[in-house]
């Protein structure tokens, strides 16, 4: 089974402070995902991965950015943050899609409160 | 804009009837399309996929049907059971631009045993 492992599932911030959430996935999957999840509005993709040290911008980066330094691993950073990015984060990963149709697996999720 | 839209915010079904989700998307390139239920406190689970060569995929309770010139799929769950309750996404993707997934808002099912 996909294992896809966010660091922490609840955490609270202070507008300003600069945030890192943190993905992990044991399938050596090509891709990775960041999504935030808010009612209504389903989830939104932030920014995703390819690659080592690729990054593509999604529907809504503005306020963050990414980093991927090993295939394993894929980090979202707020770099300052604000009320309006309290949110519930979700990571995923899936095969390149040269290789078939892939679904998406999702971890847990991270619910972050910026007060 | 929102390129795929699921219209009923919620559905409330008795056990062992049929539920039926449904969902429109506006971008013709949209060629592979998936369904994942989420439960509170937990990541979205993949349920079931369909590419856009065919009209319908079953498995098991599960059935996605799929209507390219109506640009509108949907989600049958016969019988409906109370697990079955949760927050139901459909998603589509557009080969071309890779694995990006656009979601939909989202249906919460309730099944009243």
């Amino acid at each position: 089974d996909v294992k896809v492992t966010q660091s922490s599932r609840y955490l609270v911030k202070r507008t300003g402070e600069k945030v890192f959430l943190e993905c992990v996935q044991d399938m050596d999957h090509e891709n990775m995902f960041w999504y935030r999840q808010d009612p209504g509005l389903g989830l939104r993709l932030i920014y995703f991965s390819y690659d080592v040290k690729m990054k593509e911008k999604g529907d809504i980066p503005e306020g963050y950015s990414v980093s991927r330094e090993k295939k394993e691993r894929f980090s979202l950073i707020l770099e300052s943050a604000s009320t309006n990015q309290t949110s519930m984060y979700l990571c995923a990963s899936s095969l390149i899609h040269l290789r078939g149709n892939q679904p998406q697996h999702f971890g847990d999720g991270t619910r972050l409160s910026i007060l | 804009d929102q390129q795929v839209k699921q219209n009923s915010p919620s559905l409330s079904v008795q056990e062992g009837r049929i539920s039926i989700l449904n969902c429109d998307y506006t971008n013709s390139m949209f060629d592979y399309f998936l369904w994942y239920k989420k439960y509170p406190a937990e990541g979205p689970t993949f349920l079931i996929s369909i590419s856009s060569i065919k009209d319908k995929n079953e498995d098991g309770r599960f059935t996605v049907f799929l209507n390219k010139s109506a640009k509108h799929l949907s989600l049958h769950i016969v019988p409906s059971q109370p697990g079955d309750s949760a927050v139901y996404f459909c998603a589509a993707r557009a080969t071309a631009a890779g694995n990006k997934l656009t979601f939909g808002g989202g249906t919460r099912v309730l099944v009243k045993p």
